[in-house]
């Protein structure tokens, strides 16, 4: 079947560093897509990888791994407006968009 | 950027009524629309996947008789909750697709059924 693990939540201090992980095992891969999603409302863009290596962008960077299954993305200077969920998803084969259940973010002052 | 849009924002309707909330991408056209479900706390469930013109592809334990959807256009498409009941209340949330395989989400639909 297939699969995307990431972990159910993670606590951060404003203003450090964090990085959230997401492995994946799915038929085929197209890319991979990070969102982010706050409380009651819905998911926004945050980056794409198919392509092996880091993608910058300003605070947040996200890291592929096609040999590995495995991603990441990191957010810098953490800010309270942070605190959210980040979604990890992955285009296969078939192009479906297979979600993780997402990283539920706690940034503490 | 791709702009999705969604009305109502949020409903309340009775139990056994039916609501039907639109989906509609602004700037682009949607070769495809997906439907979400999100209860609290938890994370987006795909209820089905609509192309221009064909019949949705549900997800299993959806049920096609009850979450009825129209992509009518490739602009436009609408799900209809028919005999809500308490259980179906949640966050409804579309997103579609245009060239890239991105999904441009709309705001989404907050349903309360009393």
């Amino acid at each position: 079947g297939q699969n995307i693990d990431q972990p159910t939540e993670m606590t951060a201090t404003e203003g450090a560093i964090v990085q959230i992980n997401c492995t994946y095992q799915t038929s085929g891969f197209n890319g991979l897509f990070w969102y982010q999603q706050h409380a009651g409302e819905a998911p926004t863009f945050l980056s794409y990888n198919v392509l092996d290596g880091l993608e910058e962008k300003g605070r947040f960077s996200s890291f592929l791994s096609r040999s590995k299954g495995y991603s990441y993305l990191l957010l810098k200077e953490l800010q309270m407006k942070d605190s959210a969920s980040y979604l990890c998803a992955v285009v296969d084969s078939n192009y479906q968009l297979i979600w993780g259940a997402g990283t539920k973010l706690i940034i503490k002052p | 950027g791709a702009v999705v849009s969604q009305h109502p924002s949020r409903v309340i309707c009775k139990s056994g009524t039916s609501v039907k909330i639109e989906c509609r991408s602004l700037d682009f056209q949607a070769t495809t629309m997906f439907w979400y479900r999100q209860f609290p706390k938890q994370s987006l469930m795909l209820m089905a996947t609509s192309n221009e013109g064909s019949k949705a592809t549900y997800e299993q334990g959806v049920e096609k008789d009850k979450f009825l959807i129209n992509h009518a256009s490739l602009t436009l498409s609408t799900l209809t909750v028919t005999s809500a009941h308490p259980e179906d209340s949640s966050f409804y949330i579309c997103s579609a697709t245009g060239r890239a395989y991105e999904q441009y989400f709309g705001p989404g639909t907050r349903l309360t059924v009393t």
